[in-house]
């Protein structure tokens, strides 16, 4: 089993609609999570960083984390199409520096 | 958020040619800095984990002698793919780790002919 694991997709969704991804995560040494949203042929970029549970928001991005349910996720409210990308989740692991990623979803926002 | 610059961006080389790309941490210092390798439509694949002054730790299967990693600095780690082959064709990314959160360069597209 993965230490996170993250549906790769694709996700297709209309214009203006929320986009939601998620992560499961299968150990809760480390309490860290982020989100990053990786263009092709690009770096990832970090979009939501976040270590305790509920909601954080910036701007059209909304990251939850569920401890209980080791669920994390990532809602992008009124999707445009420069919103289509890859999105990982991604997790500080079992020790520090062990970055532990998902396999990325790929959206696509249609107009 | 911290900036982590990568040189360069494209380098097509003839095979046998060794490439260097850089990596380098702009605004903060980077005591662990990681190499990944990427195929087109697939997650990142760890390659080995660079730390300041000492020898870069390489994960299960990649050769360390051809791909040499040095982290001279704080601010800089360089990966040197040796006597390239058109097999080492892929997307090269370093990321910077910066406490518990982790910044990418821009990504190197080698392609080897």
């Amino acid at each position: 089993q993965k230490e996170v694991e993250q549906d790769p997709g694709p996700l297709s969704v209309p214009e203006g609609a929320i986009v939601s991804l998620n992560c499961t995560y299968s150990n809760s040494a480390f309490q860290y999570f982020m989100w990053y949203r990786q263009y092709s042929r690009k770096g990832p970029e970090l979009l939501m960083y976040t270590y305790s549970s509920g909601n954080k928001e910036d701007g059209r991005f909304t990251a939850q984390v569920d401890k209980s349910s080791k669920y994390i996720s990532l809602f992008i409210r009124d999707s445009q199409p420069s919103d289509s990308a890859t999105y990982l989740c991604a997790r500080l692991g079992d020790s520090w520096g062990k970055f532990q990623f998902g396999a990325g979803t790929q959206v696509v926002v249609t107009p | 958020g911290a900036v982590v610059s990568q040189h360069p961006s494209r380098v097509i080389c003839k095979s046998g040619t060794s490439v260097k790309i850089e990596c380098r941490s702009l605004d903060f210092q980077a005591t662990t800095m990681f190499w990944y390798r990427q195929f087109p439509k697939k997650s990142l694949m760890l390659m080995a984990t660079s730390n300041e002054g000492s020898k870069a730790t390489y994960e299960q299967g990649v050769e360390k002698d051809k791909f040499l990693i040095n982290h001279a600095s704080l601010t800089l780690s360089t990966l040197t793919v040796t006597s390239a082959h058109p097999e080492d064709s892929s997307f090269y990314i370093c990321s910077a780790q910066d406490n518990e959160k982790l910044f990418f360069g821009s990504g190197t597209q080698l392609s080897v002919l």
